[in-house]
């Protein structure tokens, strides 16, 4: 089981570029969510599927950002434009059930200049 | 609604005495609480978890929590500290069977030597 996989590990981007992430989740979770962490507002939760359907997107920050998952073993999310107040971690988790806890991957480090 | 306060932002122990990571939750409904490790540029690493079973629950790396209803505590305890143990630590809640998890704001573990 390699967990759940997330690219690029870093990203550096020039402020109104667009930025596309990318999350595997491990085989069988039929749940999946992004997150968000920075200092000053810790983690939040932005956007998570159930079966490949959005459920819950109330988190999502502003139009710029968008998430979709076409099928089950990935999912994107693509801000555009990105600004620079979008530099954080972005984790992607999975999980086959809440009583379960979720598997988080190792995240993306996303720095906008 | 659901939520977690982790009552301390910063704990620091010197190696080999105990920890406590204390954390209090609030929900309408039976919770299922979590407790999750972030070490440094690493993601989130399941701990250990309650869903109803036994109060006292035994999690990896020596650590073990215990739900007291009476209290809406899920304090966070390892008899004797590593260096190893020097991370941030996430309480989690969740109504059962429903993906809405509210994250604590972390606490951080320094772990003196």
């Amino acid at each position: 089981d390699a967990g759940v996989i997330q690219s690029p590990r870093h990203e550096v981007t020039e402020m109104g570029q667009e930025v596309t992430l990318r999350c595997k989740p491990i085989s069988g979770h039929n749940s999946l969510f992004w997150y968000r962490q920075t200092m000053m507002r810790g983690l939040e939760l932005l956007i998570y599927f159930n079966n490949n359907v959005p459920i819950d997107d109330s988190g999502m920050p502003e139009d710029r950002f968008s998430a979709k998952m076409p099928n089950a073993s990935f999912s994107t999310l693509k801000i555009q434009p990105s600004e620079p107040r979008d530099s954080a971690v972005y984790f992607c988790a999975s999980t086959p059930g809440t009583v379960r806890g979720y598997t988080f991957g190792s995240g993306t480090r996303l720095t906008v200049v | 609604a659901q939520s977690v306060t982790q009552l301390d932002s910063h704990v620091s122990v010197s190696e080999g005495t105990p920890v406590l990571l204390r954390c209090n939750y609030s929900s309408s409904y039976s919770p299922s609480l979590f407790w999750y490790v972030q070490h440094p540029n690493k993601g989130l690493q399941l701990l250990l978890k309650y869903t109803s079973a036994a109060t006292l629950v035994k999690g990896i790396n020596g650590f073990e929590a215990e739900f007291k209803k009476s209290e809406t505590s899920f304090h966070l305890t390892k008899p004797s500290a590593h260096m190893s143990d020097a991370a941030e630590y996430f309480c989690v809640v969740s109504k059962r069977n429903n993906n809405d998890m509210r994250f604590g704001a972390g606490t951080r573990l320094t772990v003196k030597p």
